[in-house]
């Protein structure tokens, strides 16, 4: 099985808002990755968990907290966003942060900021 | 320079066709090479990865790596209507090195197969 489920499928929130996103594998894996993806734009990284610590924050903005509670779950929390974060966040998984040639993504939650 | 170019199509191609799709790169040092499949509003689905120079086939599919000229290839015989998505190009360094777990993508290139 090399499913990672993410939830919601969509969202709409207002700029005021906190919201979280929520990102699943059971696989074992022990690297998790949130990417943000633009329209006719490739995966943009965000974040890096190995063995559930943060090792990479590709500068993103203080507005997007991510959190992984256990090896199997990773959040996203969302507050204060704009217009523009208005995207498609993908979660991954990998073996570990070694084998990140071989993720495994999950379907994205749609986001929009109104 | 982008570290990694990819033409964005789109390519058109007739049902039955053999696909070719194309990546070039600047860094040396990218050890690892990947071919993700994304279908409209759905997340990027791995095809295969290379490690370092030659071929892999797996069924209809073949990468190709060539890192003298800096050049990786994707061929898709025998297309099909169910190819047609955007196929994007990743490339990573060898573990160890700085950025591990940061995959470098290209822009994506969008495939229609014609029936």
């Amino acid at each position: 099985d090399t499913e990672v489920t993410q939830t919601p499928k969509h969202l709409v929130m207002g700029m005021t808002n906190k919201k979280s996103l929520k990102c699943e594998q059971h696989m074992g894996h022990r690297a998790m990755y949130w990417y943000k993806q633009k329209a006719k734009k490739p995966p943009e990284l965000m974040f890096v968990y190995s063995y559930e610590k943060l090792s990479i924050n590709e500068s993103v903005p203080s507005r997007f907290s991510p959190e992984c509670p256990n090896s199997s779950l990773l959040n996203l929390h969302l507050h204060a966003l704009q217009p523009e974060d208005s995207a498609l966040y993908l979660c991954a998984s990998s073996q570990d942060r070694g084998r990140a040639y071989e993720q495994y993504f999950g379907p994205g939650t749609r986001l929009t900021v109104t | 320079q982008k570290e990694v170019e990819q033409d964005p199509g789109p390519l058109s191609v007739p049902e039955g066709a053999i696909v070719s799709l194309n990546c070039t790169y600047s860094n040396s040092a990218f050890q690892y090479f990947m071919w993700y499949r994304q279908y409209s509003r759905k997340g990027p689905e791995l095809l295969m990865y290379t490690y370092s120079s030659g071929n892999k086939e797996d069924g209809r599919f073949t990468a190709q790596v060539d890192k003298s000229s800096k050049y990786i290839s994707l061929f898709i015989r025998d297309s099909q209507p169910s190819d047609s998505a955007t196929y994007l190009c990743a490339m990573k360094f060898l573990h160890g090195s700085g950025n591990t777990g940061k995959l470098i993508f290209g822009q994506g290139t969008t495939l229609q197969v014609k029936p």
